[in-house]
Order: structure tokens, then C-alpha cells, then sequence
């Protein structure tokens, strides 16, 4: 069955450090992939997406992605975090759903706390 | 404007009454999807409207409800809530195909006493 995997649940860091978010995915067919992020009482939003060509995507706030098909992951990046930051990152992706019909299959997200 | 708006922000519920959730999108997407999202849990896929096609999820088939009007609104609509219920409920939609952005309203709260 098609599922996405974020095994961090919480993950806390420094104000300036860096991070890297990890999703795995299990699809069978080329994947669409997507990171979204959910700041307090907003909804989610989208800070990138993957379907083709360069493995490496970029997102906004200086946020990156990095696809690997042998390893099935999509893990998020960010070279230096800000306070701002902390919110809840959830990894998604688009399967079909039959016929022209898609869905975003997403993992349980991880909360990222940022520390002065 | 790439908004999808949902009312209530917060709804309370008695077990056994119907609950009806609105979401309404100005982008004229084509399909409209409504997830419940509860904690330490990946948002669910319920349902979906495709045009005016609603597909829903296998295991929440006889649960849920839902109607699409004209393409700007659509509801979730609970017959009989219970308390398994409880949950933050998250509208969505978009256009085109698999690579498509999905853009979500901020949801709502749903508490089943």
C-alpha cells in the first residue's frame, strides 16, 4: 500500500543551526512529492513540490528538498533556522485516485520547535 | 487570491446530531477535498468532488456525506456525530493533474460532547 513515513514526531533545534526534516515514501508509480507546512491556528501551505528533473527543489524561506529514488525519501532542508520557523512540516504524495482523479497521501508530520 | 474559506473556525456537537461543515474557494478549481486530521495523526483523505463527481474514501464511505452545489462551495455533512468525531477538519482544493498544488482553508475544530 502506498504510504508516506515521517519518523521524527518532534524535532528541536537552535536558533542558526541547521535541519533536515526525514520522509520515505512506499508508491509504486513515479512519485509526485510535496512538503507543506502548518503554522499555528493557519492552515497547511505549500514550501515545495518535486515531479521531475533536477533532485534537488527549492522551496520558499530558503527551505530545499532533496528526491532520491533509490532510497525512496524526500527530505526537507534548511542550511540556517529562524524562530519563525517552528511549526508543524507535513511530506505528502499525489497518487492517483483512478481515472484523472488525484490525492495527497501525507505522513503525521513533525513538529519543529527553534530555540533562542 | 488563492483562498479556501471554512465555517466555522470552531463547531460543537452533541452526540447523535447531524453537523454540517462549509468550505467555499474562489479559484474555480474543478476538485474539492475534505480530510480529517486528527492528533499525532496524518491528515485522512474522506472525500472528494471532482466536478460535480464525489468520490469517497472505502472506509469512511458510510460515515461522511457531502454536496457541492455550483464549483465554488462544498459541505461535510454528519448524520449522527459521535464522539470518534472530534477532529480538525481540513477543506481543500485544486486543478489539473498529480503535480497540482493543493490549497487548504485553515479548518475546523469539531468537538462531539
Amino acid at each position: 500500500a502506498q504510504s508516506v513515513t515521517q519518523p521524527d514526531a518532534r524535532v528541536t533545534v537552535s536558533e542558526g543551526a541547521s535541519l533536515q526534516l526525514r520522509c520515505k515514501y512506499s508508491y509504486s508509480a513515479t512519485p509526485y512529492l510535496f512538503w507543506y507546512v502548518q503554522y499555528p491556528r493557519q492552515g497547511l501551505q505549500l514550501l515545495l513540490k518535486y515531479y521531475s528533473g533536477d533532485p534537488v527543489v527549492q522551496g520558499v524561506n530558503g527551505f530545499e528538498a532533496e528526491f532520491s529514488k533509490s532510497n525512496s525519501s524526500f527530505h526537507l532542508r534548511k542550511a540556517s533556522v529562524h524562530w519563525s520557523d517552528s511549526a508543524v512540516y507535513f511530506c505528502a504524495v499525489s497518487m492517483s485516485s483512478g481515472g484523472s482523479n488525484y490525492k495527497l497521501t501525507f505522513g503525521k508530520g513533525t513538529l519543529l520547535t527553534v530555540t533562542p | 487570491d488563492t483562498t479556501v474559506k471554512q465555517n466555522p473556525r470552531y463547531k460543537l456537537a452533541r452526540v447523535g446530531k447531524p453537523v454540517n461543515l462549509i468550505c467555499s474557494q474562489t479559484m474555480n478549481h474543478d476538485t474539492m477535498y475534505w480530510y480529517q486530521k486528527k492528533p499525532n495523526q496524518a491528515p485522512k483523505l474522506l472525500l472528494f468532488y471532482y466536478d460535480k463527481i464525489l468520490n469517497r474514501e472505502a472506509d469512511t464511505f458510510e460515515k461522511f456525506q457531502s454536496s457541492r452545489p455550483n464549483n465554488s462551495f462544498c459541505s461535510l455533512y454528519i448524520g449522527s456525530a459521535g464522539l470518534e468525531y472530534s477532529a480538525m477538519y481540513l477543506c481543500a482544493s485544486r486543478t489539473g493533474g498529480a503535480a497540482e498544488t493543493l490549497y487548504f482553508g485553515s479548518g475546523t475544530r469539531l468537538t462531539v460532547l
